[in-house]
C-alpha cells in the first residue's frame, strides 16, 4: 500500500460528459502529480501541484484541469470527453517540489467512454 | 529533450531464471535522474529504485540489480533466480535536472517492458 488514495477505482461515463477524479497523497507529500496511462501513449505527465500552486505543466489538454486543496488532497477534472480519454488515470505524491524524489502511486482510476 | 527507451517489449522466462532488462536513455542535462517502476497485473505503479547521474556504482538489493552505465546510457535492471511473482510490466523512467529548476522537470516513462514469468 503507497499510502495514496485514488477515488473512484472505475468510471464509465459518455462522450461530451465531464468527471472529476480525486486524490489524497501519502501522509505528509506535499507534491501531487497527476498522470495519464494509455495503449498508444503510454505513461504520460500531465500536471504537478507542490503546496496548493502548480508547479509543472504536462501535455495535458485545455479540456483537462487540476487543482490542489488547502488539506493537500487533489481533483483531476476532464471535460467534453471524447473516446480518446479512455485510460487509467495515476496520481502520485513525493514529499518535496522536485520530480528527481521517488514518486508513489495510487491504484488509479480506471476511465472508459462509451 | 529526454527520451527513455525500452527495446524489449516482452521477455518471457522461465521460474529461476535470470533476465535483464533493457533501458537506455538520452538526455542533454550532466545532472539528472534515473528510476525503475514496476506495475504487476494489479495495475498500481511500484517504486524500485532511484540513481543520480553521479553514482554508476551498481546496486543490489536482494534478487534484483541495476547496472549503471553513463558510457552507454543505460541503466539495465537484472532479476536473478525469477519467480511467478515478478511478473509485471516494468517502467524505466528519467528527469533531468537544472539547478534552481528541478521542480519545472517531468518524469519521462520508457514504454515499459512486459516480463511474464512461467512456473
Amino acid at each position: 500500500d503507497s499510502g495514496v488514495t485514488q477515488t473512484p477505482k472505475h468510471l464509465i461515463t459518455a462522450t461530451g460528459q465531464r468527471v472529476t477524479l480525486r486524490c489524497s497523497p501519502r501522509s505528509g507529500d506535499l507534491s501531487v502529480y497527476w498522470y495519464q496511462q494509455s495503449l498508444d501513449q503510454g505513461l504520460q505527465f500531465l500536471i504537478q501541484y507542490y503546496n496548493g500552486e502548480e508547479r509543472a505543466k504536462g501535455n495535458i489538454l485545455e479540456r483537462f484541469s487540476a487543482q490542489q486543496f488547502p488539506d493537500l488532497h487533489s481533483e483531476l477534472n476532464l471535460s467534453s470527453l471524447e473516446l480518446g480519454d479512455s485510460a487509467l488515470y495515476f496520481c502520485a505524491s513525493s514529499v518535496g517540489g522536485n520530480s528527481n524524489q521517488p514518486q508513489h502511486f495510487g491504484d488509479g482510476t480506471r476511465l472508459s467512454i462509451l | 529533450a529526454q527520451k527513455v527507451t525500452q527495446a524489449q517489449t516482452e521477455i518471457s522466462v522461465v521460474e529461476k531464471e535470470d533476465v535483464t532488462l533493457d533501458c537506455v536513455y538520452e538526455t542533454r542535462d550532466t545532472t539528472y535522474y534515473l528510476f525503475w517502476y514496476k506495475q504487476p497485473p494489479s495495475g498500481e505503479l511500484v517504486f524500485l529504485i532511484r540513481r543520480n547521474s553521479f553514482d554508476e556504482q551498481n546496486e543490489i538489493s536482494g534478487r534484483y540489480s541495476w547496472n549503471f552505465q553513463k558510457s552507454t546510457s543505460s541503466f539495465n535492471f537484472t532479476i536473478t533466480a525469477s519467480q511467478v511473482v515478478d511478473s509485471a510490466v516494468y517502467f524505466c523512467a528519467l528527469v533531468g535536472a537544472v539547478w534552481g529548476d528541478t521542480g519545472r522537470r517531468a518524469l519521462t516513462f520508457g514504454s515499459g517492458t512486459r516480463l511474464q514469468v512461467q512456473p
